[in-house]
């Protein structure tokens, strides 16, 4: 199965800052890459996929990018409702796995 | 607008089956997977399974042994089926669509918490 690490497993900011997530896999994926968005309570929501397109809604301050077996997901400025934890999924072949998570926190 | 419905009971005694559903409602079922994912509380997302509208099936090898996936198209709906479930079974079951092209679970259920106890 391919292994998928994501970094760092929690962080704390402030609104307003940048903040970036690292998701590294196992073995090449291309660029079948996703993000996902979970709020405490509630399902997750579909951010990036293909390393880089934005979902459909999902505001512009969201970003991806990919480096070989190397996936970033970027918010440009945090916002109150940005807190939650976020997870990369890579869907290149199955099992499909998903990163242990970020928990991003008020700062 | 998409929308998923898991629905199934809540809860359980060890050694019993799971049978869970997922009601699509406001398009067609063509042509996508049906992902199954659950999570312990507190703890990250698992990929149980898919099924696609053919019917054919992928299993996390974890599971497979326990595990059968199916659809009926005619009702634009999913199941799973878990047999022998144990306290490990308990978490949030959601279900996911995936476009057969892009990959991605664009579309969740609500999901379900199933419990496992005597």
């Amino acid at each position: 199965d391919i292994q998928m690490t994501q970094s760092p497993s929690s962080l704390s900011a402030s609104v307003g800052d940048r903040v970036t997530i690292s998701c590294r896999a196992s073995q090449s994926i291309s660029i079948f890459l996703n993000w996902y968005q979970q709020r405490p309570g509630s399902a997750p929501k579909l951010l990036i996929y293909g390393a880089s397109t934005l979902q459909s809604g999902v505001p512009s301050r969201f970003s991806g990018s990919a480096s070989g077996t190397d996936f970033t997901l970027t918010i440009s400025s945090l916002q109150p409702e940005d807190f939650a934890t976020y997870y990369c999924q890579q869907s290149y072949t199955t099992p499909r796995t998903f990163g242990q998570g970020t928990r991003v926190e008020i700062k | 607008q998409v929308q998923l419905q898991e629905s199934g009971p809540g809860l359980l005694k060890p050694s019993e089956t799971l049978s869970l559903t997922c009601t699509v409602s406001g398009g067609s079922i063509s042509s996508y997977y049906c992902s199954w994912i659950r999570q312990p509380a507190g703890k990250g997302l698992e990929w149980i399974g898919r099924v696609y509208t053919s019917g054919s099936t992928n299993y996390n090898s974890s599971l497979k042994s326990r595990l059968t996936m199916s659809v009926d198209t005619s009702k634009n709906l999913f199941s799973l089926k878990l047999i022998s479930v144990t306290a490990a079974d308990t978490a949030v079951y959601y279900c996911a669509r995936e476009p057969t092209v892009s990959r991605q679970l664009d579309y969740w259920g609500q999901g379900i918490l199933v419990t496992v106890s005597s």
